[in-house]
């Protein structure tokens, strides 16, 4: 089990471009978590999934962010017609419902630079 | 609705002394988790130490400790014996019945010789 993982680690585009991250949580993890962060606050709750279920967006995901978890593994994020606003650090999470109060793994982001 | 507030944007402490870092909540439900979890200047969030609404006794996990007071909706980190390598951000976070996981906006941790 390599943890969770996030594709790419690194994006640079320019406004207006549309942007695709991919998260791959730990195998046997049903919750998955996106979350954004810029520098010097917390992280802010966009979506999550219990399994391929998409259970809550925040507010913060406007129309242009979608996020999918088809098959109830790995996850996507995307950003259409990308903002100077949207630059930030995106970040996944999983964990596993065996107990409902299990802390949440993350992934090590992707920073995503809008210019 | 839910809601963490971590107070302290900054705290700063000499190495080998303890430090406690505030978090208060809110949640209307019963049944909820809390979590510390440290961000070094790496980036990785961390997870350190897990406090159920139901515990009766206070989370420890090494010089970790959780100071938890239900009636006034608190739930303090508290870190034993500081070392240089403590410096970094420190968020709380909580998780109720909607099963969402939110967090506060951080507080950061200097550790001076």
């Amino acid at each position: 089990d390599t943890g969770v993982s996030q594709n790419p680690r690194h994006k640079i585009t320019k406004r207006g471009q549309n942007v695709t991250f991919r998260c791959d949580p730990i195998s046997e993890h049903n919750r998955l978590y996106w979350y954004r962060q810029t520098l010097g606050q917390g992280p802010e709750f966009l979506t999550y999934f219990q399994n391929e279920a998409q259970l809550e967006k925040s507010r913060l995901l406007s129309d242009r962010f979608s996020a999918e978890r088809p098959k109830g593994s790995f996850s996507t994020l995307e950003i259409q017609r990308t903002e100077q606003g949207d630059s930030a650090m995106y970040l996944c999470a999983s964990s596993s419902n065996r107990d409902k109060n299990t802390e949440a793994f993350f992934g090590q982001g992707t920073r995503l630079t809008v210019v | 609705a839910q809601k963490i507030t971590q107070t302290q944007p900054g705290m700063f402490v000499q190495e080998k002394e303890a430090v406690t870092l505030d978090c208060t909540y809110d949640t209307s439900d019963p049944s909820y988790g809390l979590f510390w979890y440290k961000q070094p200047s790496s980036g990785e969030m961390i997870f350190l130490i897990y406090q159920g609404s139901y515990d009766q006794q206070n989370a420890t996990e090494g010089r970790y400790s959780l100071n938890f007071q239900k009636a006034r909706k608190s739930a303090n980190l508290v870190i034993s014996a500081s070392q240089l390598g403590d410096s970094a951000m420190y968020f709380c976070a909580m998780r109720d019945n909607t099963d969402k996981l939110i967090f506060g906006t951080g507080t950061r941790l200097q550790v001076f010789p």
